[in-house]
């Protein structure tokens, strides 16, 4: 399968401790993006990435969040104290960058937090 | 500040029916994508249709169809015939055009909640 891969899919934890979730994205793809959906919402946006650098994040994105990703290819989202506000299925997509292809977005499965 | 309206927040329907969710946005840019995805109970969201604001060409494709009317803002989709496979939450987003092309940055409505019942 070489679509985008989430891990872990499913964490349940007590507020205050800190979770890591990691994104694969499609290999090719040098644009990766993090998304936050709440039960009855619609993804909202977090960041991106093109390659390596993080090219803009969304006032959603609280100082005890971080995103990385070092060598342009995997990311990891941190998320630091959590809150029972965090609690979430986090998004990850990839694409082709803006001057290739439609910029169509390949999500993968999510990530699901559960703050107790 | 772009934004995206799904005024339906569930629709029941019998297979074999046809079904249209409608889309509303609202945009100051010029220029602009609209998307239709789809998210089944796994979660994952899968691409159906895009269009750049350019592009008012209402297609059909199998039994899916879009209606984008810039006039009124809107952006709706028709299932036509449908199927028990159909039922998901489907989202309309909008995204800036740089370029040429989307960026990825995009605005979801809502959703639309879709059952079919056999």
């Amino acid at each position: 399968d070489t679509g985008v891969s989430q891990d872990p899919r499913h964490k349940i934890t007590k507020r205050g401790q800190n979770v890591t979730f990691r994104c694969d994205p499609i290999s090719e793809h040098n644009r990766l993006y993090w998304y936050r959906q709440t039960l009855g919402q619609g993804p909202e946006f977090l960041t991106y990435f093109q390659n390596e650098a993080q090219l803009e994040k969304s006032r959603l994105l609280s100082d005890r969040f971080s995103a990385e990703r070092p060598k342009g290819s995997f990311s990891t989202l941190e998320i630091q104290r959590t809150e029972q506000g965090d609690s979430a299925m986090y998004l990850c997509a990839s694409s082709l960058s803006v001057s290739v292809g439609t910029g169509e977005l390949f999500f993968g499965e999510g990530s699901r937090l559960t703050v107790l | 500040a772009q934004k995206v309206t799904q005024a339906q927040t569930e629709i029941s329907v019998v297979e074999k029916e046809d079904v249209t969710l409608d889309c509303v946005y609202e945009t100051r840019d010029t220029t602009y994508y609209l998307f239709w995805y789809k998210q089944p109970p796994s979660g994952e969201l899968v691409f159906l249709i895009r269009r750049n604001s350019f592009d008012e060409q209402n297609e059909i494709s199998g039994r899916y169809s879009w209606n984008f009317q810039k006039s009124t803002s809107s952006f709706n989709f028709t299932i036509t015939a449908s199927q028990v496979v159909d039922s998901a939450v489907y989202f309309c987003a909008l995204s800036e055009e740089i370029g040429g092309t989307s960026y990825g940055k995009l605005t979801f409505g809502q959703g639309t909640i879709l059952t079919v019942h056999p």
